[in-house]
């Protein structure tokens, strides 16, 4: 099975700064890569999808990127109800798995 | 507006079968344009993909639950369900279930989870 290694693990900061966070692959995906964000009990929610397309009423502060093995998830200016966990996801051979998830918290 | 609600017992014994059921409105299962999935977090963890049916009743599963998830469909009544059998303390998690767009891969609607807690 595929794995993701998602990092970092957890992020610290300030509103109105540009955050990333990183996915790698253990193999190609070519564009199967997803990108959500979860709230504390709630579920999560789709907002980037095959790497670099926004879903539909995401705001476009949101941004994903990458393909092959490497993809990157850009917040591009930082809000206070961006505070959330993040996770990527990935589709290959009829199989799905998560990204470890990044905590994301205001500084 | 396709909603998606689990439904199902929020106790489970060890070693006995969790028996979940979703509860799809908005959108017929049958229509073919997606797979139906269940994932599943424990407390304070990450998210892990269980698997999902097509509506052809192609089932795939995470090689990691050996065997032990079982998902099947009513389309009748807009439902897909999950089994699990042989829990143990490790299942304890909330479970969710999900649309997911086909062949894209993504997840584009959510059930609120429902808990169910792996105890004697």
């Amino acid at each position: 099975d595929i794995q993701m290694t998602q990092s970092p693990s957890s992020l610290s900061a300030s509103v109105g700064d540009r955050v990333t966070i990183t996915c790698q692959a253990s193999q190609d995906i070519s564009n199967y890569l997803n990108w959500y964000q979860q709230k504390p009990g709630r579920a999560p929610k789709l907002l980037i999808y095959d790497a670099s397309n926004l879903e539909t009423g995401v705001p476009s502060r949101f941004s994903g990127s990458g393909s092959g093995t490497d993809f990157t998830f850009t917040i591009s200016s930082l809000q206070p109800e961006d505070i959330a966990t993040y996770y990527c996801q990935q589709y290959d051979n009829l199989r799905v798995t998560f990204g470890q998830g990044t905590r994301l918290e205001i500084k | 507006q396709v909603q998606l609600q689990e439904s199902g017992p929020g106790l489970v014994k060890p070693s006995q079968t969790l028996s979940l059921t979703c509860t799809v409105s908005g959108d017929p299962i049958s229509s073919g344009d997606y797979y139906w999935s269940w994932i599943r977090q424990p407390p304070g963890k990450g998210l892990e993909w269980i698997g999902y049916i097509y509506y052809r009743g192609s089932t795939y599963y995470n090689s990691s639950l050996k065997s032990r998830a079982t998902i099947s469909m009513n389309t009748s009544k807009n439902q897909f369900s999950l089994k699990l059998s042989s829990v143990t303390a490790a299942d304890t998690a909330v479970y969710f279930c999900a649309r997911e767009a086909w062949p894209a891969g993504y997840f584009d609607s959510w059930g609120q989870g429902t808990l169910v807690t792996v105890s004697s």
